[in-house]
């Protein structure tokens, strides 16, 4: 079945840090993979798509990109703001009509001033 | 404006009630789900609906029944509550195999 690993968190870092969270994913075919983030007390937001592999998706200073090779999607932010503090997750959805979203266990963000 | 709705935003009730909680989307999308988010914020697929039409059926206990009398509405009744249903709710809507969009979810506490 898909499955989704990301990394534990909390992950904490002081603000302007670089940002890596890792994922990556078991799934049959060729699935699409997201970011999801979830702010304190509120629904889950897509944060960045992609939907095939090599395909780099981007948002708001965050980027990811479809490793097809190496069954990865990273999340990537190059200067993070203390607004950025959030729960990430990496999904994935293999796209057989209407499935759900196979979740990774979400990673705690914790940007320091 | 809400894309996703969903009522009540927080719930407290006794176990062996019965409770529902609905969902509504504004945004024209044929598939809509429901979601459990635990106390560790593991989030996984309860049902979808696709066209009013029951799609996917995890392993949910039969006390859930999600009812959608029409593309834009998706209920989840809960009979015979349990202190293990405990856990945030969220509806999401999406059209077919784009992403989905989530609703602010249902914080459910069963005493």
């Amino acid at each position: 079945g898909n499955s989704v690993t990301q990394m534990e968190g909390p992950v904490t870092l002081s603000e302007e840090a670089f940002l890596t969270i890792n994922c990556t994913y078991t799934a049959t075919g060729y699935p699409s993979l997201f970011w999801y983030v979830q702010y304190p007390g509120e629904g889950l937001q897509l944060l960045l798509k992609a939907t095939k592999a090599d395909d780099k998706g981007s948002n708001k200073g965050f980027e990811a990109t479809y490793r097809k090779e190496t069954t990865s999607f990273h999340l990537e932010k190059g200067s993070v703001q203390v607004s950025d503090s959030a729960v990430y997750f990496c999904a994935l959805s293999s796209g057989g009509g209407a499935d759900g979203l196979t979740f990774g266990k979400g990673t705690h963000l914790i940007i320091q001033p | 404006d809400t894309a996703v709705s969903q009522t009540p935003k927080y719930l407290v009730t006794q176990m062996g009630n019965d409770k529902s909680i609905k969902c509504e989307q504004n945004l024209g999308h044929d598939t809509m789900y429901w979601y459990k988010q635990d106390s560790k914020k593991f989030l996984k697929i309860m049902f979808s609906y696709n066209n009013k039409e029951l799609i996917i059926n995890e392993t949910v206990p039969n006390r859930f029944s999600p009812k959608s009398p029409d593309k834009a509405h998706l209920n989840l009744h809960i009979n015979s509550l349990e202190l293990g249903d405990s856990a945030v709710y969220f509806c999401a809507s999406s059209q077919v195999n784009n992403e989905q969009f989530f609703g602010p979810g249902t914080r459910l506490t069963v005493l």
